[in-house]
């Protein structure tokens, strides 16, 4: 049973450049959350995708957009990068109206912007 | 607002000895709290959760966390460290205003350094 994978692993972007990061929820789950992780804090919530709809969103700028497809995939862009994007990009799978609340995580994407 | 405080950036303990990692909360009614753990360059991995029912809740690893209703904490412990136990602890909470949907609420983390 695959669990939550997550693509590329690392990239180097430039400040204004735009930046698209995948993620594959663990088979089963249907519902597909971003955490933005930056060097030396806890993750941070950015939007939560559940049927193929924005559920909730943290406190990110619209340059943060994100996409979930019918086969529950996701995707985070990025737009008109910045230095200050630099993290590591955390997705997480978990079941719609499950009352555990339990998350489970990827290996991250690591942003640098250069 | 709802937070979770991790008080202690590192915490160092010899192996074999007994470890604890801190954690408090602040939330209206009742959490529901968690712990991950992090290793270098890897993703969080769930460890243990308190939902209801007893305090004493067991998890991976032989780790095991206490919840405190009074003192608002979630504090981690192990009887016996080990030297794979190093890595980076995060302490966790659900957001009770994201309705039905799983949001979760991260401390800062701890650096857990377990020394031979």
């Amino acid at each position: 049973d695959a669990g939550v994978t997550q693509s590329p692993t690392h990239l180097i972007k430039t400040r204004g450049q735009q930046v698209t990061l995948r993620c594959s929820p663990k088979s089963g789950h249907d519902t597909v959350s971003w955490y933005q992780q930056a060097l030396g804090q806890g993750p941070q919530f950015i939007f939560q995708y559940y049927e193929e709809e924005e559920r909730q969103r943290g406190n990110f700028p619209d340059r943060f957009s994100g996409h979930q497809f019918p086969n529950y995939s996701s995707e985070l862009n990025v737009n008109a990068l910045l230095l200050g994007d630099s993290a590591l990009y955390l997705c997480a799978s978990s079941v719609q109206g499950s009352n555990t609340g339990e998350l489970f995580f990827g290996e991250g994407s690591r942003l640098t912007v250069l | 607002a709802q937070s979770v405080a991790q008080p202690e950036d590192q915490v160092n303990v010899a192996e074999g000895n007994p470890l604890t990692v801190k954690c408090t909360y602040s939330v209206s009614g009742n959490p529901y709290l968690f712990w991950y753990v992090q290793y270098p360059n890897r993703g969080l991995q769930f460890l243990l959760k308190y939902i209801t029912g007893d305090n004493l809740v067991k998890g991976s690893y032989g780790f095991e966390a206490e919840f405190n209703k009074s003192q608002t904490s979630f504090h981690l412990k192990k009887p016996s460290a080990l030297v794979s136990d190093s890595a980076l602890y995060f302490c966790a909470v659900r957001d009770r205003l994201s309705g039905g949907y799983n949001k979760l609420i991260f401390g800062a983390g701890t650096r857990l350094a377990v020394h031979p």
